[in-house]
C-alpha cells in the first residue's frame, strides 16, 4: 500500500456524460500527478498538481480539468466521456514539487469504462 | 515533441537468464531517467533510477546504464526470477521534474 487513495476503483458511465475521480496523496506529500494508461497508449502524464497550483501539464485534453483543494487532495474531472477515454486513471504523489528529487507514489488507479 | 522509445515491447525469457530493455529518449534537458515495475491490476512501483551525472547505477540484481551522448539507457534484471515478469516502463523527465515522458512499456515473461 502506496498511502495515495483513489475513489472509486471502477467507473461505468456513458458517452457524453461527466465524471470525477478523486486522489488522496500521501500524508505530507504535497504533489499530486494524474495519468492516464490506456491500453494502446502506455502511460500518459496528464497534469501535475503542487500546493494548490498547477505545476505542469502534459497531454491532457480541453475535455478534462483537475484542481488540488486546500487539504491537499485532488479530483480530475473528465467531461463529455468518448470511448477512447476509457482507460486506468492513475494518481500519483510527492512530498515536492519534483520527481527527480522525491520519488513519487502510485495510486491504485480507477478504471473507466465509457459504453 | 519530446518522446521516449522503448524495446523490445515483450521479452520472454528463462529464469535464471538475464534481461536487457532499452531506450531512446528524444530530450535532450532530460536529466532523470526512472524505471518503474507493473505487475498485472496493480500500480506502477519505481525500482530504480538515474541521474544524468552518472553512467551506471546497480542495486542488488537490477542495474540501469546511461548513455547521454546517444540518448539512451538501458534496464539489466540478471539471474531472472518468475516474480519478475511484468511490465517495465522507462521514463525520462526534464530539468525540473516537471514533465514525465514514459516509453510504451515491455512486457517481460520469467519461464522457470
Amino acid at each position: 500500500d502506496s498511502g495515495v487513495t483513489q475513489t472509486p476503483k471502477h467507473l461505468i458511465t456513458a458517452t457524453g456524460q461527466r465524471v470525477t475521480l478523486r486522489c488522496s496523496p500521501r500524508s505530507g506529500d504535497l504533489s499530486v500527478y494524474w495519468y492516464q494508461q490506456s491500453l494502446d497508449q502506455g502511460l500518459q502524464f496528464l497534469i501535475q498538481y503542487y500546493n494548490g497550483e498547477e505545476r505542469a501539464k502534459g497531454n491532457i485534453l480541453e475535455r478534462f480539468s483537475a484542481q488540488q483543494f486546500p487539504d491537499l487532495h485532488s479530483e480530475l474531472n473528465l467531461s463529455s466521456l468518448e470511448l477512447g477515454d476509457s482507460a486506468l486513471y492513475f494518481c500519483a504523489s510527492s512530498v515536492g514539487f519534483s520527481i527527480s528529487y522525491n520519488e513519487q507514489f502510485f495510486g491504485p488507479g480507477t478504471r473507466l469504462t465509457v459504453l | 515533441g519530446e518522446n521516449v522509445e522503448q524495446h523490445p515491447s515483450t521479452l520472454s525469457v528463462q529464469e535464471g537468464d538475464s534481461a536487457v530493455i532499452k531506450c531512446t529518449y528524444s530530450d535532450s534537458a532530460s536529466n532523470y531517467f526512472p524505471w518503474y515495475k507493473q505487475e498485472l491490476g496493480k500500480r506502477p512501483q519505481l525500482i530504480i533510477d538515474i541521474r544524468s551525472n552518472v553512467g551506471e547505477k546497480k542495486d542488488q540484481r537490477i542495474a540501469v546504464t546511461l548513455n547521454k551522448t546517444a540518448k539512451h539507457f538501458s534496464l539489466h534484471i540478471t539471474e531472472t526470477q518468475p516474480e519478475d515478469s511484468a511490465v517495465y516502463f522507462c521514463a525520462a523527465t526534464s530539468t525540473g521534474g516537471f514533465k514525465t515522458i514514459f516509453g510504451a512499456g515491455t512486457r517481460l515473461f520469467v519461464k522457470a
